[in-house]
């Protein structure tokens, strides 16, 4: 069946300019994450849907960054006023319950780049 | 702290030898621990996890690891390496009403030498 999958997978952005990743999760997956891969490092936590509701959002590092996930499926994570230091590969997962011992499906992540 | 410690950024086996890849964890909660693997332009694949049953967990493509208590660790083993494992690997962490939440390590990336 069809995995997670992201859009875009590239974006080039300029500092100051808004941006607007998608992830669509695996259908019937009601827990959704996001996750965010700098350049040599492990993915680092942004936030964590339960259905529709944001169920943990201490991993957004300040409030230019914003995620939705409205009818419980697709989710949009959306950057303001981009800043260089944004850049890096935008992961999303999901998984079946949001139960800490789930697998998490990942997507193939959107690699943004701010100039 | 909660944190995943992997030891060693790079590490390069011939074919055929094995493959030890290093996983410390920090916390004061029992854990629950996962390996994922990351090919060149494609998502994170979960390998295996231990979720507080056997110790001794076997994942896909002939590997494993074993959690142990006493030492803080959950390293990754493969009894022979195999030119399709070159790839990042990546150790992680969560915990009971975490939601899943995942502590990744730094992540290791395997060569493997004809």
């Amino acid at each position: 069946g069809a995995g997670v999958s992201q859009t875009p997978s590239n974006k080039v952005t300029e500092k100051g300019k808004y941006v607007e990743l998608r992830c669509d999760p695996i259908s019937g997956h009601t827990a959704l994450y996001w996750y965010r891969q700098s350049l040599g490092q492990g993915p680092e936590f942004l936030i964590y849907f339960q259905g529709t509701g944001a169920a943990d959002d201490s991993g957004l590092p300040n409030d230019r960054f914003f995620a939705v996930r409205p009818e419980g499926s697709v989710s949009t994570l959306k950057i303001q006023r981009t800043e260089r230091g944004d850049s890096a590969v935008y992961l999303c997962a999901s998984s079946s319950n949001g139960r800490s011992t789930d697998t998490q499906y990942f997507g193939p992540g959107t690699r943004l780049t701010v100039l | 702290a909660q944190s995943v410690t992997q030891l060693g950024s790079h590490v390069s086996v011939s074919e055929g030898a094995l493959v030890l890849l290093r996983c410390n964890y920090s916390s004061s909660v029992p854990p629950y621990l996962f390996w994922y693997v990351q090919y060149p332009n494609q998502g994170l694949q979960l390998l295996l996890k231990y979720t507080s049953a056997a110790t001794l967990v076997k994942g896909i493509n002939g590997f494993e690891a074993e959690f142990k208590k006493s030492e803080t660790s959950f390293h990754l083993t493969k009894p022979s390496a195999h030119m399709s494992d070159a790839a990042e690997y990546f150790c992680a962490v969560t915990f009971y009403n975490q939601g899943g939440k995942l502590i990744f390590g730094q992540g290791t990336e395997l060569s493997v030498k004809p």
